[in-house]
């Protein structure tokens, strides 16, 4: 499986401010995937970073507030802008490789005062 | 939207016990996930499936993908303290795309006192 490396691993920061987390793939990959992780709580998908394009958002979630990046099959940022304290939550990217499966990143884990 | 109901909630193990949850769906899936996250990490995955009535192991490990095609089941066998987490049931639904993972709530295992 691909290695996924996503930095910062931990941040925190004052509101109002913004946070773009990075996420490094060891190898090329079509689909990329970010997800936010509220305090012990399941995951939900943010977007799907697509290369060349503009990332597809779910429901709830807009481009102002998470503005996505995938310059190339092997990287992807994403940002938190104007933080409040309910982004305070673990960031997660994630690639699909194989059928149907997908491997995550460590996290960034956020706390917004 | 779609979800999964994933059971127990949470559980206390003591070394040496079998463990065994659940997650079902209310619609069909053609693929289940199984992963564990451990705290300050991104889940990893423990367990693929794609067929029904499919039953695989890996190591103390054993998923099987239910008959119905709406729900799955884990078992560990003979519990260690390593086996303390958080697992998580993933799937996709008939006709979904690989960015629609849908995730259960999870079940956190603790050692007993």
């Amino acid at each position: 499986s691909a290695v996924i490396s996503q930095k910062p691993s931990r941040d925190i920061c004052q509101r109002g401010t913004s946070l773009t987390i990075q996420c490094q793939v060891d190898s090329q990959v079509t689909m990329m995937f970010w997800y936010r992780q509220q305090p012990g709580q399941s995951l939900t998908l943010i977007a799907t970073a697509n290369q060349g394009s503009e990332a597809t958002y779910e429901s709830g979630f807009v481009i102002d507030k998470f503005p996505i990046s995938r310059p190339n099959l092997t990287f992807s940022t994403l940002t938190v802008s104007n933080m409040s304290p309910e982004d305070s939550s673990i960031y997660l990217c994630s690639v699909g490789q194989g059928k149907n499966i997908q491997y995550f990143g460590a996290g960034t884990r956020l706390s917004v005062l | 939207g779609q979800q999964l109901n994933q059971s127990p909630q949470s559980m206390f193990i003591q070394e040496g016990e079998d463990v065994s949850m659940n997650c079902t769906s209310s619609s069909i899936f053609n693929t289940w996930l199984w992963y564990k996250q451990d705290p300050g990490e991104g889940p990893v995955l423990l367990i693929a499936l794609y067929k029904a009535g499919e039953l695989t192991s890996n190591g103390r490990l054993t998923a099987q993908f239910g008959i119905t095609r709406k729900d799955s089941f884990l078992n560990i066998s003979a519990s260690i303290p390593s086996d303390v987490g958080i697992y998580f049931c993933a799937g996709y639904a008939l006709g979904g795309s690989q960015g629609n993972l849908i995730f259960g709530k999870g079940t956190k295992l603790s050692v007993k006192p």
